[in-house]
């Protein structure tokens, strides 16, 4: 079985702060990167689909990079908001249809 | 609005009954997906279907089924052969091709007694 990683595993910031996280994948057999933001009471959505060594997104304040030479990703929020709160789950595809998730970050962002 | 429904929210079940969990989607995606949800850990692949009437196993099966005789459900049966079934389930669908982008379902609670 595949092994993604994320860290850390919980982060509490204050509103405003700029924050980022990581999310460590295989590097062989790359075929994508996703990025799910997973609010309290919602269902997961996604926020990046990442396919490119060197790709970088942006949505509004969140954006994300893309290493696939050595495995990682980043994804980066500028002056969190209360409303950033939630678990953020990045996903590796294989075989390009079946994913396996990393075990998610947990974000705080206190007012 | 197309989406992914679960039902119901919350299940509540005894030790040794087996349980369906629903999931119904109007997004016309061939591919659906369960995942289960333990703390601390990310989203495991119980059952995945790529079309009507075709389903394959995934990372932790067993004691679980599944069918799939409309594209627009994929029920899940949380069978008295699971060994620890409380957790959180959520289903997914997908359309055939990139990029992949998976959409949830709100998620159903499982606790077993």
């Amino acid at each position: 079985i595949l092994n993604v990683e994320q860290s850390p595993q919980s982060l509490h910031v204050q509103e405003g702060d700029s924050t980022n996280f990581t999310c460590s994948f295989p590097s062989s057999n790359f075929y994508a990167l996703h990025w799910y933001r997973w609010e309290t009471a919602k269902s997961p959505e996604a926020l990046f689909v990442m396919t490119l060594n060197g790709d970088e997104k942006k949505k509004g304040r969140i954006s994300a990079t893309l290493n696939t030479k050595e495995g990682y990703s980043y994804l980066y929020i500028k002056g969190s908001q209360p409303e950033d709160s939630a678990t953020y789950l990045c996903a590796f595809p294989y075989y390009g249809q079946n994913f396996v998730f990393g075990p998610g970050t947990r974000l705080s962002v206190l007012p | 609005d197309g989406g992914i429904t679960q039902s119901p929210k919350y299940l509540f079940r005894k030790e040794g009954q087996n349980v369906t969990l629903s999931c119904e989607q109007n997004l016309n995606h061939d591919a659906m997906y369960w995942y289960r949800q333990d703390p601390g850990q990310g989203l495991r692949l119980i059952y995945y279907s790529q079309i009507v009437n075709d389903f394959q196993k995934g990372d932790i099966a067993e004691g679980y089924s599944v069918s799939r005789e409309k594209k627009e459900s994929f029920p899940l049966t949380v069978t008295s052969a699971q060994k620890n079934p409380t957790a959180f389930y959520l289903c997914a669908s997908r359309e055939q091709g990139a990029p992949y982008e998976q959409y949830f379902g709100p998620g159903t609670r499982l606790t077993v007694t």
